[in-house]
Formats: C-alpha cells, sequence, structure tokens
C-alpha cells in the first residue's frame, strides 16, 4: 500500500531564517506531487504541483520555491521566512498516468505545523 | 474560475443522530469530481467520499453519503448513525478533469465545516 511521509511534524523558525520540509512517498511510482498550505481557520491553498522530476508549476507567487530531486521526493524551501509564512503544509500525492493524465484523487499526508516567530 | 462554497462554518450532531453538511460549487465544466475530506484534530486529511459528476448514482462509503444534484450544482454529505470519531473539519473539494494552463488536477477546497458531536 502507498504511504506518504512528512517531516519535520512540527516547526518554529525565526523570521529571516531558512526553511526546508520535506515529503516522500512510498509504494508507488511516477506520482504527481502536490505542496498546499493551510492558514489558521482556512480552508486549503495549493502552493505546488510536480508531474515529474524536476517539473515544478507554481499556483501562488511567494517566498517560497519547491524542488523535486527524487522521483517520490518533493521539498518545500524558502531562503527567507516571513511571518506570514506560517501555518499547516500539508503534501499530496496522486497517480498520475501515461502521457500525463491525471487521476482523481489526493491522498494526504500528516503535515508540518511551522510557525514563524 | 470553479469556486466551492461551504455555508455552514459550524454544525453539531447528536452521537448516533444523522446530519447533513452543505456543499454548493460553480463551474461551467460539464465533467468533474467532488470529494469530501475530512481533517479531525490531527490535522491530516482523510479522504471520506468522492463523486463523478457524469454517474448519476449517489457515492455511499459506510455511514457516508452524498446527495448529489448536478443542475443544482450541490453535493451534501450525509453521516447516519454520527460516532464521536466523526468529530472534526469536513472540506468540500472539486476537481476538474480538464487539463488547461498549469492546473492540472488540481483540488479547488471550500473554506469548511466544523462538525461537533454530543454524547
Amino acid at each position: 500500500s502507498q504511504t506518504i511521509h512528512q517531516w519535520p511534524a512540527t516547526l518554529v523558525q525565526p523570521v529571516g531564517s531558512p526553511l526546508s520540509l520535506e515529503c516522500t512517498v512510498e509504494g508507488t511510482s511516477n506520482p504527481n506531487l502536490y505542496w498546499y498550505r493551510q492558514a489558521a481557520g482556512r480552508g486549503l491553498q495549493l502552493l505546488f504541483y510536480s508531474v515529474g522530476i524536476g517539473q515544478i508549476s507554481s499556483e501562488v507567487p511567494q517566498n517560497l520555491s519547491a524542488s523535486r530531486p527524487q522521483d517520490r521526493q518533493f521539498i518545500l524551501s524558502s531562503k527567507k521566512l516571513l511571518l506570514s509564512d506560517s501555518g499547516f503544509y500539508l503534501c499530496a500525492w496522486s497517480v498520475r498516468r501515461l502521457a500525463g493524465e491525471i487521476t482523481d484523487t489526493q491522498y494526504f499526508g500528516p503535515g508540518t505545523r511551522l510557525t514563524v516567530l | 474560475a470553479q469556486t466551492v462554497t461551504q455555508s455552514q462554518p459550524e454544525m453539531s450532531v447528536q452521537e448516533a443522530e444523522t446530519v447533513t453538511l452543505s456543499c454548493t460549487y460553480d463551474t461551467s465544466e460539464s465533467d468533474y469530481y467532488l470529494f469530501w475530506y475530512k481533517q479531525p484534530p490531527s490535522r491530516q486529511m482523510i479522504l471520506v467520499i468522492r463523486q463523478e459528476a457524469y454517474k448519476q448514482q449517489n457515492a455511499t462509503e459506510n455511514r457516508f453519503s452524498v446527495n448529489f444534484q448536478k443542475a443544482a450544482k450541490s453535493f451534501s454529505l450525509k453521516i447516519s448513525d454520527s460516532q464521536l470519531g466523526d468529530a472534526a473539519m469536513y472540506f468540500c473539494a472539486y476537481r476538474s478533469t480538464a487539463n488547461y494552463g498549469g492546473s492540472q488536477g488540481n483540488l479547488i477546497f471550500g473554506k469548511g465545516t466544523k462538525l461537533s458531536v454530543k454524547p
């Protein structure tokens, strides 16, 4: 069966410090990967998605970046954190079929709670 | 652009009773997917149920069922025999089947409904 991991689970960082959040998926190959952010009291906002190694699409201009160095690894980064980067970050995956066709269901990891002070 | 609206910020239900959570959406597409996700206090998003727009039959998963009204663009979730473990935030989400622009397969979420279950 497929599993998705995220770490760290909780992170407290000072303003201006760098950030690296990691997401890995097991039990599947060539997944589509997604990064979402959930601010307090709000729904989820898609930040980035990836359909393959080195292929990253950004949905929202921001202080963050994403990378996919391996097929089942997705990393969310920042060079200098802002207070507004605080939130709950969720990684998700979905099955990718041939020729970039997307299947329908996304499965989420346990999330990382980021507090920027 | 598609939007998803959950008009009930909070709902409460007595244990063993039935509750219905509302969701409406706006789209010009004819084919799409709809989802209900549950987010318990642990904050992990858990898929509850999904519905393909081309299917007229309402989806059912054990105690969870949906009332999908395509013409009205309504997608409500019914929880029967509510249990304490059902207490959570519930999010309705929409996903287009079209791969246009850069938004391939991305989910559009409502703002959620917080469900409390009273013992």
